[in-house]
């Protein structure tokens, strides 16, 4: 079956531009979560969905980032007035339970690379 | 909060030869832990993942992982590497209380030499 997908694979944008990063998860998956990972480092939680609800946001790094999952399926990260340390990947990932530790197992989208010039 | 240390940043081996890739996690209950292997373009794959019971770990592509609580450990092996294995490999853990919200490690990225 299909996989996690990312659009854009790559977006390249100007200092203080708005960008939208979209993630379609594994049907049927309920839970969703956005990593940041930077230029050798691993991933970095971002902020985590539970249907259409974010039930942990603890991990956007300010108020210029926000991400929405209106109807519990396809997610967008938007990042408003970008600089250029947003430059990273962004990954998505969803899994079939939320929160429920060893059945749990997340699945992780391509990402999308993020340049800010 | 937990926290994951990979001391290796890169480590070539021989096709053919063993790997073990090292993890040391801090965290003070028993950790929820993961391999996971991320190659160019690709997203991140699941190795193999441990959460209790047995702390020898089975996972895909002939992978093995070892839980050591006396050292604070998940390192990953294979005993006999393809020239596919090159890739980078993180280490990842989630609390009990949190367990969705994963800790990566800077990742170790192996290339394998013929």
């Amino acid at each position: 079956g299909a996989g996690v997908s990312q659009t854009p694979s790559n977006k390249v944008t100007e200092k203080g531009k708005y960008v939208e990063l979209r993630c379609d998860p594994i049907s049927g998956h309920t839970a969703l979560y956005w990593y940041r990972q930077s230029l050798g480092q691993g991933p970095e939680f971002l902020i985590y969905f539970q249907g259409t609800g974010a039930a942990d946001d603890s991990g956007l790094p300010n108020d210029r980032f926000f991400a929405v999952r209106p109807e519990g399926s396809v997610s967008t990260l938007k990042i408003q007035r970008t600089e250029r340390g947003d430059s990273a990947v962004y990954l998505c990932a969803s899994s079939l339970f939320p929160g429920q530790g060893s059945t749990d197992t997340q699945y992780f989208g391509p990402g999308t690379r993020l340049t800010v010039l | 909060a937990q926290s994951v240390t990979q001391p290796d940043i890169h480590i070539t081996v021989s096709e053919g030869a063993s790997l073990e890739l090292r993890c040391n996690y801090s965290y003070g209950a028993t950790p929820y832990l993961f391999w996971y292997v991320q190659s160019p373009g690709q997203g991140l794959q699941l190795l193999l993942k441990y959460f209790s019971g047995d702390t020898l770990v089975q996972g895909i592509k002939g992978f093995e992982a070892e839980f050591k609580r006396s050292q604070s450990s998940f390192n990953l092996r294979k005993p006999s590497v393809h020239w596919s294995d090159a890739a980078e490999y993180f280490c990842a853990v989630g609390d009990g209380a949190n367990d969705y919200k994963l800790s990566f490690g800077a990742g170790t990225t192996v290339t394998v030499r013929a």
